[in-house]
This record gives C-alpha cells, structure tokens and sequence, in this order.
C-alpha cells in the first residue's frame, strides 16, 4: 500500500528565514498532494494542495513542488513569520483506486525570534 | 472555525468500555471522514463515509465502527478500548467523496483511557 515519508519531524528557523519540508511516497498511482497546518488544540487546516499534472504552485509565502519520477514533494515557506510556527502534515492520496489518503508523521516547526 | 463540531471534546474512560463519538459535518458536506491521532503513529485513516454509506475504509480495528445518519452526522463507535486507544480523534467534511477536495477538520476529541 501507499506510504508517505515526511523529513524533518522538527525543524527549527530564524524568523525571515525560509522552510523546506520534504515528503516521499511509494505508489506513483498518487494523483493528489495537500499539504495541511495545525496549529496547538486545533485540528488541521489545508494550506495548499498540488495535483500530479502539475510541478509547482505558489500561493503567497507557500510553494510546493512535486516530482514524480522521484516520488517526492516538498513544502517551502519563505519569509517565515512566528504564526508560521506549527505541525505541518503531508499527505498522498489517489483517486478511483484504492481510495486512501496517506499522511505523513508530521513536521513540527518552530520560528525562532 | 471550521464550520465542523465534534463532541464530546474530552473523554476519560477505562479499559474494556465503549464510547461513542460524534460529529457533525459543515453545512452541505456529504462526506465524513474519521482520523485517529497518536505521537507515535501521526494523522492515520480510519475510515470514510459519503451520503450515508461507507466509502473506504483505513486503518481502522475490529473493535471500532462508525455510521453515518439521514441527517449526515456522523458516529465513532469505540469499543473494548485498550490503553493504547488513547489518542486524538478527528472528524473531516467535505463536499465530495473525491479525496482531492478540501476536507474540513474538526477541534478533535481527545481520548484517554485508563
């Protein structure tokens, strides 16, 4: 089955630096890419998501690249700012096969001021 | 706000009893889904209901099961619970049962078993 690898599972930055979170996945039937936030006693949030038919999206701060030869797809925050600071999950899932979406174990960010 | 509620937000119990969680989606989601998450294992897939009707199923044991009603709530059934059941439990909406749709999560029920 799918299995989604997430790297770092913490990961600490200069407030104005910038954040790369890094995720791989087994099965290259995985068609659809979100990338969720969840900040302390809240439950996730999506931040943005990329489909397989597309290598990067931009949105703001945030931009996700995604390489599907090599099965992996990558978060980047730019600018970072202390709101930023939170878990951040990735996840794979497909659709019409097998339908399952796979989260990875979770980044834990932290700005440092 | 996610527009998604669950309830009951805390819950203590002990091993080998059952408890029932609940969920109520945002306004015009079809789509139910239950997550479990624990420090160890991360954000894992239970299960998945659409409309009324189981659409996939996950990770999820034996001991747990779920339904979704007429009026599109949703309910975790856990029972037997063992230590180790102990974890956060979210409930996810969204408007389809396609996964590529945003799902909206609710704050969670956290579960603790003693």
């Amino acid at each position: 089955g799918e299995n989604v690898e997430q790297h770092p599972s913490t990961l600490s930055v200069q407030e104005g630096d910038s954040a790369v979170i890094k995720c791989t996945y087994s099965d290259s039937a995985s068609n659809y890419f979100p990338w969720y936030k969840q900040e302390l006693g809240k439950g996730p949030q999506l931040i943005i998501d990329i489909r397989s038919n597309v290598g990067e999206k931009k949105d703001q701060r945030i931009a996700v690249t995604l390489n599907k030869t090599a099965k992996h797809f990558s978060l980047h925050i730019t600018e970072t700012q202390p709101e930023d600071s939170a878990v951040y999950f990735c996840a794979a899932s497909m659709r019409g096969r097998d339908d399952k979406i796979i989260f990875g174990k979770g980044t834990r960010l932290h700005i440092l001021p | 706000d996610s527009g998604v509620t669950q309830t009951p937000k805390h819950l203590i119990t002990a091993t080998g009893q059952r408890v029932t969680l609940r969920c109520s989606p945002r306004s015009g989601d079809l789509s139910v889904y239950w997550y479990q998450q624990s420090l160890d294992q991360g954000l894992q897939f239970l299960i998945q209901y659409y409309n009324g009707e189981e659409r996939a199923k996950g990770n999820i044991l034996e001991r747990f099961s779920a339904q979704q009603f007429p009026d599109l709530h949703s309910e975790l059934n856990l029972s037997s619970l063992e230590l180790g059941d102990s974890a956060l439990y979210f409930c996810a909406s969204s408007v389809s049962q396609d996964y590529s749709y945003e799902q909206y999560f609710g704050p969670g029920t956290r579960l603790t078993v003693t």
